[in-house]
């Protein structure tokens, strides 16, 4: 069974760029989170999505988004980047909100 | 708000010995606790839960952890450590049902087993 993908695994973007991240869930699995992990803050959420709704959102401005599609995978959204956005973001896919979570191996994210 | 603290930066252990991982918890409601594992370069790895029944809960790679509803704990503990447990830990907090609050991770704790 294919665990969770997460593309592309490294970016470099320049300040005022956006950027988008995708994420592959398990298969069969209905619920996609994602997390922001830096050293200094740890691991901080991001948003949770189940059958294409937000269901669940952490204390990022607006400039942090998402979706999820019918297929249940997710892309992430940052518009206007800044260098304290440099991070490694971590997607995480469940079977449903209530199960433990299963982590890509991140994409990790520098912003000059 | 939920919340949950890992009092120890780092934990220092001889491979062989017993080891500890703390973990406590604030919330409103019951709780449903997990513990993840990160190794470098890599996301975090389910290691147990708790969601009801037995205090005591076994997991991966021989680790164990015990729901302590008075004392607000969810510490994780392995009888004897090994050099390839060295990782980083997590312990994350969720209140259901309803969804309505998000997941919260606690800071971590870096696990140094010493040959």
């Amino acid at each position: 069974k294919a665990g969770v993908t997460q593309t592309p695994r490294y970016l470099i973007k320049t300040r005022g760029q956006q950027v988008t991240l995708s994420c592959s869930p398990i298969s069969g699995h209905r619920s996609v989170s994602w997390y922001q992990q830096t050293p200094g803050q740890g691991l901080q959420f991001l948003f949770e999505y189940f059958s294409e709704t937000q269901r669940n959102k952490g204390n990022f401005p607006g400039r942090f988004s998402g979706r999820q599609f019918s297929n249940s995978r997710s892309e992430m959204n940052v518009s206007t980047l800044e260098l304290g956005d440099s991070a490694l973001y971590l997607c995480a896919s469940s079977f449903d909100m209530n199960t433990e979570a299963f982590f890509g191996q991140g994409t990790r994210l520098t912003v000059v | 708000a939920q919340s949950v603290a890992q009092p120890e930066d780092q934990v220092n252990v001889a491979e062989g010995n017993p080891l500890t991982v703390k973990c406590t918890y604030s919330v409103s409601g019951n709780p449903y606790l997990f513990w993840y594992v990160q190794y470098p370069n890599r996301g975090l790895q389910f290691l147990l839960k708790y969601i009801t029944g037995d205090n005591l809960v076994k997991g991966s790679y021989g680790f164990e952890a015990e729901f302590n509803k008075s004392q607000t704990s969810f510490h994780l503990k392995k009888p004897s450590a090994l050099v390839s447990d060295s990782a980083l830990y997590f312990c994350a907090v969720r209140v259901i049902p309803g969804g309505s609050y998000i997941p919260t991770f606690g800071r971590g704790t870096s696990l140094i087993v010493h040959p």
